[in-house]
């Protein structure tokens, strides 16, 4: 059973640019959570989402983030006109009951 | 709103050294407690979690926590440690069912000299 599965690994992106990270849950897990951990920094929660909806954005800021989980395809995490401050490590994690949580790999974004 | 402390950043141990990490929770509601390890070049791994019952639970790799509700408190131990347990240390905590995001504190480095 692979598990929670995220890409790229690791994005470039210039100031302005577009990221869009992209996470798989592990199969039969229909909750998925986006994380954000700048460096010297814990986890923080940016969002969680189930199959085309989401549950809370309390973590997301309000603006240039967006995050989907279509009904089909993986969850994405969009980031609009990227900013240094943006520069951070994205984890994914997913449940199936909405409980016990798995991470994946993480996308180490970086921001010129 | 949620907050979760862990006390120290760094912790440095020899084989076989007893271990507790620290760490307090800030939340007047139920909440869920959860201790995850991040070995280097990994990903989070789940060590133990407590939603309900006995307050002290067990988890992999001879890990164990005791919640302490009085103290907000959810301490993680390890009688003997090895080098291979040399890794970084999360403690989270959520609420209600389970479901909601984590809120997790700024996490423990510990390194383990053989």
């Amino acid at each position: 059973n692979a598990g929670v599965m995220q890409n790229p690994r690791h994005l470039v992106r210039r100031r302005g640019q577009e990221a869009r990270l992209r996470c798989s849950p592990m199969k039969g897990h229909s909750h998925v959570y986006w994380y954000r951990q700048l460096p010297e920094e814990g986890l923080k929660f940016m969002v969680y989402l189930q199959k085309e909806n989401i549950i809370d954005e309390s973590g997301m800021p309000k603006e240039r983030f967006s995050a989907e989980f279509p009904k089909e395809g993986p969850s994405i995490l969009r980031i609009q006109q990227v900013v240094r401050g943006d520069s951070a490590a994205y984890f994914c994690a997913s449940s199936r009951l909405g409980d016990e949580q798995f991470f994946g790999p993480g996308t180490r974004l970086t921001v010129l | 709103a949620q907050s979760v402390s862990q006390h120290n950043h760094h912790v440095i141990l020899s084989e076989a050294a007893s271990l507790e990490l620290g760490c307090n929770y800030s939340y007047g509601g139920t909440v869920n407690l959860f201790w995850y390890v991040q070995y280097p070049g990994q990903h989070l791994q789940l060590l133990l979690k407590y939603f309900s019952g006995d307050p002290l639970v067990k988890g992999i790799k001879g890990f164990e926590a005791e919640f302490i509700k009085s103290k907000f408190s959810f301490n993680l131990r390890k009688p003997s440690v090895q080098w291979s347990d040399t890794a970084e240390y999360f403690c989270a905590v959520n609420s209600g069912g389970g479901a909601d995001g984590l809120t997790f504190g700024k996490g423990t480095h510990l390194i383990i000299q053989p």
